[in-house]
């Protein structure tokens, strides 16, 4: 079935690094743009990052504009969040979440969602 | 950056209810409009896409309504099972930005 699982979560200092990792099946990965979206503890969505699906074109939130990149593999069928000089403030669970039409479109499929904890 | 506006941010209602959740732009963003569900605990699932086309498998009691600014989420008899928190999120173009959620609890 369709699916999309991540990984890569953990506790870390602030100032460190961590790379989340998301993978896909039951889909042509290759054929659709991919999100990063984030919810604080008690919190509402925050979406993070797109990248589109050749990887041309890729936009972020300014929340976490310069510190993180979003990237892909479309022979391994992998979305990755490379996140820099964290702060406690993105402490959140990450989701990895898929367009429903090709890119520039709703989110119909979403994982299951990995914590980053931050701390001071 | 176009802002999203929710209201209300939370609501009681009973079973049966019609309940209407609105969710207005800072500016026209067309019918670039989607809503999700997100129950307590779950990850979040698309209802609505296109301001008004819903998703499959999503029950028709769930409709939504508008274009350009103003927007609308209906639930036309609530149920038990749609206790969750509702985000609208536009996608005309970056950022994808969500409203800040309306939270429905069943009386």
């Amino acid at each position: 079935q369709v699916q999309l699982v991540e990984s890569g979560g953990g506790v870390v200092q602030s100032g460190r690094s961590l790379r989340l990792s998301c993978t896909a099946s039951g889909f042509t990965f290759r054929s659709y743009g991919m999100h990063w979206v984030r919810q604080a503890p008690g919190k509402g969505l925050e979406w993070v990052a797109v990248i589109s699906y050749d990887g041309s074109n890729k936009y972020y939130a300014d929340s976490v504009k310069g510190r993180f990149t979003i990237s892909r593999d479309n022979s391994k069928n992998t979305l990755y969040l490379q996140m820099n000089s964290l702060r406690t403030e993105d402490t959140a669970v990450y989701y990895c979440a898929k367009d429903r039409a090709g890119y520039g479109d709703a989110f119909d499929i979403w994982g299951q969602g990995t914590m980053v904890s931050v701390s001071s | 950056d176009t802002l999203m506006t929710q209201s209300p941010s939370s609501l009681s209602a009973s079973v049966g209810d019609r309940v209407i959740i609105t969710c207005r732009a800072s500016e026209d963003i067309s019918n670039y409009l989607a809503w999700y569900q997100q129950k307590p605990g779950k990850v979040p699932k698309l209802l609505i896409y296109a301001a008004s086309t819903l998703q499959s498998g999503v029950p028709s009691r769930f409709s939504g309504s508008g274009s350009g600014t103003d927007f609308t989420l209906t639930i036309s008899s609530l149920q038990p099972e749609d206790l969750a928190t509702y985000y609208c999120q536009k996608y005309d173009s970056a950022p994808w930005t969500f409203g800040q959620g309306t939270k429905v609890e069943i009386k």
